[in-house]
């Protein structure tokens, strides 16, 4: 088991340009999140999605959009980059009913 | 609104030591689960120990316990015989029960465990 996998590692962009981190996993877990964690700060949740065919907003959801390829892919789209987005990405996954949380090893991204 | 608040940015004790680090946090539900995770410099996220809301015992998961004060909305971590792999930072973390498991995270607070 892969468990929670996430592309790429690092990323620098311009401001203006787009991309998308993906993250996949292989625990056939319901519900799946994206946070972020700036500097002297804790992780602040983006999008989730419950299951599959569904994705709701989070705390700081702006800027961004997501993905539920299906039931183990969730990407994260960022359209414009701009610099306040400079940051480090987790995703997350956990089964239904469960409490705990898997998380990614996380993307740095740079946005100059 | 969840909010969780974590005082202490940075803590230092000698390996051995015991440690204890605060968290408190603010809901208006009554069921709820609280959490300790642990990030070492290789910036996994670990999950340490959980506390669900309507149960009295403190949870512990061997050198790691908590006091959940659930009147006082504390909930504190203590590590009894500290070693250095216990260095990292540690985010205290409240989810609800309904619904998908969103985390709300608390600032962190940075513990070296010195030799």
């Amino acid at each position: 088991n892969a468990g929670v996998t996430q592309t790429p590692k690092f990323q620098v962009l311009k401001t203006g340009q787009s991309m998308t981190l993906q993250c996949a996993q292989d625990m056939n877990h319901n519900s799946m999140y994206w946070y972020r964690q700036d500097p002297g700060m804790g992780l602040r949740l983006i999008y989730y999605s419950a299951s599959e065919g569904t994705t709701d907003k989070g705390e700081v959801p702006n800027g961004y959009n997501v993905s539920r390829l299906n039931k183990r892919e969730f990407s994260l789209r960022l359209e414009s980059a701009a610099p306040s987005q400079t940051s480090v990405y987790f995703c997350a996954s956990s089964e239904e009913g469960s409490t705990r949380q898997y998380f990614g090893p996380g993307t740095r991204l740079t946005v100059t | 609104a969840q909010t969780v608040t974590q005082s202490q940015p940075e803590m230092s004790v000698q390996e051995a030591e015991t440690v204890t680090l605060s968290c408190t946090y603010d809901t208006s539900e009554n069921n709820y689960y609280l959490f300790w995770y642990k990030q070492p410099p290789s910036r996994q996220m670990i999950l340490v120990i959980r506390q669900e809301a309507y149960k009295q015992q403190n949870a512990t998961e061997n050198r790691f316990s908590v006091n959940f004060q659930k009147a006082a909305k504390s909930f504190s971590l203590k590590i009894s015989d500290s070693q250095l792999g216990d260095t990292a930072m540690y985010f205290c973390a409240l989810s609800l029960i309904q619904g998908a498991q969103k985390l709300v995270f608390g600032q962190g607070t940075r513990l070296t465990i010195n030799p």
